[in-house]
């Protein structure tokens, strides 16, 4: 099946600091990817939609100026969390979907945020 | 307002034991549904996905059915092994984004 890599699996980093996270999708071309959030215990909450080569589209409540979004080719997406505080520690999930297929969504192995 | 809702929230059953898990979902249009399980600590992995014309679909151990009169679709584990302790997502997509349910975690015990 289809593979989408995320990197780091986990980050620690000070307040203050920004953190990229990227989305890969190794074996197909995604001209979309999704960001989501997840606490514990929760379910993913959609972020942010992420389209190649034009804008994200960020679900409301979610700072477009604090998580920068960027899809600058059809196999990488990647989340920057700007200014970093405690309580942006979470789990960020991404998916891809195959645009030859367009009908499942591949997730990423999630990103650990510690901002301490 | 489209919605997903599964139940039971939680389950805990002994090792090769079977379970169902429940989704109910008010998404439309509708396409199709998607189970998808979730370790602790990573992310949602397919298990199946379920269109408007199928009523039944399996993928080894995993047997998900569809209703779409009543809008109902239920996951049946057979057989649970350890390993089958995680997260189970029910996901319905619509216009080009996805309806998640708040998942079923499931705790198989020795």
């Amino acid at each position: 099946g289809a593979v989408v890599s995320q990197h780091p699996s986990w980050v620690i980093c000070k307040s203050g600091t920004s953190v990229k996270i990227e989305c890969r999708s190794l074996d197909f071309q995604a001209t979309t990817m999704f960001w989501y959030r997840q606490f514990p215990k929760q379910s993913l909450m959609l972020m942010a939609t992420s389209n190649e080569g034009s804008k994200a589209t960020y679900e409301q409540g979610v700072e477009k100026d604090k998580f920068l979004i960027n899809h600058a080719s059809l196999t990488l997406s990647t989340l920057t969390v700007t200014s970093a505080h405690p309580e942006d520690s979470s789990f960020y999930i991404c998916s891809a979907s195959d645009r030859g297929r367009n009908t499942e969504a591949f997730f990423g192995q999630g990103t650990r945020l510690t901002v301490v | 307002k489209n919605q997903v809702e599964q139940s039971p929230q939680s389950l805990i059953i002994l090792e090769g034991k079977n379970c169902t898990l429940q989704c109910n979902y008010t998404v439309s249009p509708f396409s199709n549904l998607r189970w998808y399980k979730q370790d602790t600590g990573r992310g949602p992995v397919s298990l199946t996905i379920m269109t408007f014309s199928e009523n039944t679909k399996s993928n080894g151990r995993y047997t998900a059915t569809l209703d779409a009169d009543t809008k109902q679709s239920s996951l049946h584990i057979t057989a649970s092994q350890l390993s089958d302790s995680a997260s189970y997502i029910c996901v319905v997509p619509n216009a080009g984004k996805s309806t998640f349910g708040d998942g079923t975690t499931l705790t198989v015990k020795p």
